[in-house]
């Protein structure tokens, strides 16, 4: 029972460097999607990708960039950390339209 | 563009009471869906319930229901005799089934304290 998996945890990065968080599930999840939430505040979506080599931005896409080459992976990559990206970092899978969005365990994410 | 609305950014209730969250929306799509979730201190989002907006009964699960009303665009959380383990953040969501609206958009919370 993996669900989504997220990796790593924590990190810290410092301003300048680059990652890619990555998730994985293994549901057979068509929809796959990367929320950022800041301290307090609600889930802003980054990327979010219906299948697989489809992939479309959200509301706070800039900074970041996404890949989905098979059904289960959907690794987003951050490019010359800021401090603005200070943030938790979820992956979340679903279905289409009903689908419950099933979320990964949140990637806690600080650049210094 | 599709929006959630959520006007209460903090509500108390007492324990065994009843509470209701608010939660409005816009989606120019006919077909779409509503959520709800939960996100306790520990950080973890749950799933509590979901609407579709072509069922024609009010979502129930377990202690949760969803006000549907369709006209007044608004998606509320009833959640009956609370219980302290609900003191929680509280989102709202939607999905749209055409395009950009297949996104799932979330409101900004609701801080849920329950109180002895």
């Amino acid at each position: 029972n993996a669900g989504v998996t997220q990796t790593p945890k924590f990190r810290i990065l410092k301003i300048g460097q680059s990652m890619t968080l990555q998730c994985a599930q293994d549901m057979n999840h068509n929809y796959m999607y990367w929320y950022r939430q800041d301290p307090g505040m609600g889930l802003k979506l980054i990327y979010y990708s219906v299948g697989a080599g489809i992939t479309d931005k959200g509301e706070v896409p800039n900074g970041y960039n996404v890949s989905r080459s098979t059904t289960e992976d959907f690794p987003l990559r951050l490019e010359l950390a800021a401090p603005s990206q200070t943030s938790v970092y979820f992956c979340a899978s679903s279905l289409p339209l009903s689908g419950e969005l099933f979320f990964g365990e949140g990637s806690r994410l600080t650049v210094l | 563009a599709q929006k959630i609305t959520q006007t209460q950014p903090g509500m108390f209730v007492q324990e065994k009471e009843a509470v209701t969250l608010d939660c409005t929306y816009d989606t120019s799509d006919q077909s779409y869906g509503l959520f709800w979730y939960k996100q306790p201190s520990s950080g973890e989002m749950i799933f509590l319930i979901y609407q579709g907006s072509y069922d024609e009964q009010n979502a129930t699960e377990g202690r949760y229901s969803l006000n549907f009303q369709k006209a007044r665009k608004s998606a509320n959380l009833v959640i009956s005799a609370s219980q302290l383990g609900d003191s929680a953040m509280y989102f709202c969501a939607m999905r749209g089934s055409s395009g950009s609206a297949r996104q799932l958009t979330f409101g900004s919370g609701t801080q849920l304290t329950v109180l002895p």
